[in-house]
């Protein structure tokens, strides 16, 4: 069983939509959890950072971390055709190494 | 403007070759990494550095070195020794003390001729 799970899609939803996207994990040490977006042929960048439980929202962006479930989860508000991309979690029991989730690729039509 | 340079963008290695991606920041970070992206396996860590002539291996550190002589520069060889080096290498960094997530580059996709 890995580490991190993640459904890697594709998910294809149409403008205006909200997306879920979730990622479950083993290792109840973790308590730092990211998420991250990767355009094709770019490299990830950082769109949300939690330590340990709760809510955290950014603009359209809300993330979620369930520690008790081992479950974490990003919704996006009103999506774009802009917010197409691959969604990367990630997570950290100490500030070196991460794990990563596989990825979710969405899609997002006008 | 602040950020992390990889380059070059894409790498082409002929068989028994080895081949070197460059990795710079100006972030004044101190721990710096490489990771490998390979289709639907997600990034898995190659090696690892928190501080000047200093490394670790990660998880698939067999057939890649690296030094680490600057703060700023971390480059990653692959050696003939890795066979199958097909990828797209990516290169992180993030400061050593307290927490901050690490930040990405733009990746190096390397193919073999």
């Amino acid at each position: 069983q890995k580490e991190v799970e993640q459904d890697p899609g594709p998910l294809s939803v149409p403008e205006g939509a909200i997306v879920s996207l979730n990622c479950t994990y083993s290792n109840s040490a973790f308590q730092y959890f990211m998420w991250y977006r990767q355009y094709s042929r770019k490299g990830p960048e950082l769109l949300m950072y939690t330590y340990s439980s709760g809510n955290k929202e950014d603009g359209r962006f809300t993330a979620q971390v369930d520690k008790s479930s081992k479950y974490i989860s990003l919704f996006i508000r009103d999506s774009q055709p802009s917010d197409s991309a691959t969604y990367l979690c990630a997570m950290s029991a100490r500030t070196d190494k991460l794990i990563f989730g596989t990825g979710t690729r969405l899609q997002v039509f006008p | 403007d602040g950020g992390i340079t990889q380059s070059p963008k894409y790498l082409f290695r002929k068989e028994g070759q080895n081949v070197t991606l460059s990795c710079e920041q100006n972030l004044n970070h101190d721990a710096m990494y490489w990771y490998r992206q390979d289709p639907g396996q997600g990034l898995r860590l190659i090696y690892y550095s928190q501080i000047v002539n200093d490394f670790q291996k990660g998880d698939i550190a067999e057939g890649y070195s690296v030094s680490r002589e600057k703060k700023e520069s971390f480059p990653l060889t692959v050696t003939s020794a890795q066979k199958n080096p097909t990828a797209f290498y990516l290169c992180a960094s993030n400061p050593r003390d307290g927490y901050e997530p690490q930040h990405f580059g733009d990746g190096t996709r390397l193919s073999i001729l």
